[in-house]
């Protein structure tokens, strides 16, 4: 699996959208950009993924450059309780016959959301 | 709620004790993942799952083991704990069938201490 890089931590107003860079320029063309979250030490949670075109649901969107070397998880008005680790994690779509799907989580990015 | 249970939420044993952890998955998932994080590790992946099979393991000590029942509860044994042991373990489900979302959906966790 390819490997992250995050910046450690970041700030973020009140209702202001959080951009959260992730560098993976050594992903493969199978891989997917998957993004997790976890709020103090409870369980993380999944956000959003994709592949190469942008994506957004209810919680993110998810930017990706187009040589997929770089991607950016935006929350667009962030709340006091978007505060929380963000991991931005590489990995090949399930499912696939023998395939795990584990997780391999790097340091991610602390954001602070301040009122 | 993630629809994913783990029991116990804490627990605090000594060292050389042997300790079960449990985790029910969300209804029709086949996949149960489990993660270790503590303080100076971050989370790490232990071992899946994948209907009673084990399909890949991660950084998981000899002392450490795992078994998926036919009704698809996991449980994860630790043996001859040491203080090093006291950390957060999650469990994780995920269909993984063809044609669904890879999701992995994580338990609260159980917050193990050994004195």
């Amino acid at each position: 699996d390819a490997k992250t890089t995050q910046p450690p931590s970041m700030d973020c107003a009140e209702g202001r959208a959080a951009n959260l860079p992730c560098n993976h320029s050594t992903i493969s063309g199978n891989e997917y950009v998957y993004w997790y979250r976890q709020i103090h030490s409870q369980g993380p949670q999944y956000i959003i993924h994709g592949l190469k075109n942008n994506e957004t649901n209810e919680m993110a969107s998810l930017i990706i450059t187009e040589d997929r070397k770089s991607s950016t998880l935006i929350l667009p008005h962030a709340t006091l309780r978007d505060t929380a680790v963000y991991y931005c994690i590489v990995r090949v779509k399930l499912p696939a016959s023998g395939n795990t799907g584990k997780l391999i989580f790097g340091q991610g990015t602390t954001l602070q959301v301040k009122p | 709620d993630s629809g994913v249970t783990q029991t116990p939420k804490h627990l605090i044993t000594a060292t050389g004790q042997r300790v079960t952890l449990r985790c029910s998955p969300r209804s029709g998932d086949l996949s149960v993942y489990w993660y270790q994080q503590s303080l100076d590790q971050g989370l790490q992946f232990l071992i899946h799952y994948y209907n009673g099979e084990e399909r890949a393991k991660g950084n998981i000590l000899e002392r450490f083991s795992a078994q998926q029942f036919p009704d698809l509860h996991s449980e994860l044994n630790l043996s001859s704990l040491e203080l090093g042991d006291s950390a957060l373990y999650f469990c994780a489900s995920s269909v993984e069938a063809r044609g669904s979302a890879d999701t992995q959906y994580f338990g609260p966790g159980t917050r193990l201490t050994v004195l």
